[in-house]
């Protein structure tokens, strides 16, 4: 089942911070978030695997609830480099599952 | 870190040939791989999960005819659009997991192949 993703745009100005959340109807194994620039392919950006943990790099982190059912990505002073559509992949198990994609939110970072 | 290699990044091909994507697993076996498409302005949505050794498993609403897929080796899948019309134009792109050394599962994108049907 696809997850949600919320919101669906959202644009922003350099410095600015915004959170992108995606939920599920079924606790998940892990979620995967990723960034995809027009005609690219999407970039790994954190994995996530424990309930409660929380995870970043740069200015860029992720969290994921205790009953493992909803992560959400933090952008912080947010920069141009920051613009593409943020996608939140879901594995329901270990084994070899796809990821479910959720529909994207695209995010602009303007000047 | 692991690596998928798709080819080609993109084809332009008349309506009515096959066009075939080609993509490998560099550095691990992958003994599944994924498939998806993704339209414009939309999220990357699963066509096919291909096995090695064994017939690829297909989604709802995804023709296996038209789609053929082939896993002849733990590192290489090939997905053949056949008989290409204009609405298969697309984006497709390829997935494998891979749970490098004290690492987690993490799933590995191929390039992506942007496939233009004139």
């Amino acid at each position: 089942q696809q997850p949600v993703q919320s919101p669906q745009a959202v644009i922003l100005r350099e410095g600015e911070d915004a959170v992108i959340n995606c939920s599920s109807s079924k606790a998940l194994y892990s979620v995967h978030w990723y960034r995809q620039k027009h005609g690219e392919a999407p970039v790994f950006l954190m994995i996530l695997l424990k309930g409660g943990e929380q995870k970043g790099h740069d200015k860029i982190s992720a969290s994921f609830n205790e009953k493992k059912q909803q992560s959400s990505l933090y952008l912080t002073a947010s920069q141009l480099s920051y613009s593409g559509t943020y996608f939140c992949g879901a594995l329901i198990n270990s084994g070899n599952t796809p990821l479910v994609f959720g529909k994207g939110t695209r995010l602009s970072v303007i000047a | 870190g692991a690596v998928v290699s798709q080819h080609p990044s993109w084809v332009i091909c008349k309506s009515g040939t096959s066009v075939k994507i080609e993509c490998r697993s560099l550095d691990f076996q992958a003994t599944t791989m994924f498939w998806y498409r993704q339209f414009p302005k939309q999220s990357l949505m699963l066509m096919a999960t291909s096995n090695e050794g064994s017939k690829a498993t297909y989604e709802q609403g995804v023709e296996k005819d038209k789609f053929l897929i082939n896993h002849a080796s733990l590192t290489l899948s090939t997905l053949t659009v056949t008989s290409a019309h204009p609405e298969d134009s697309s984006f497709y792109i390829c997935s494998a997991l891979s749970s490098l050394r004290d690492r987690d599962t993490e799933a590995f994108f191929g390039q992506g192949t942007r496939l233009t049907v004139v």
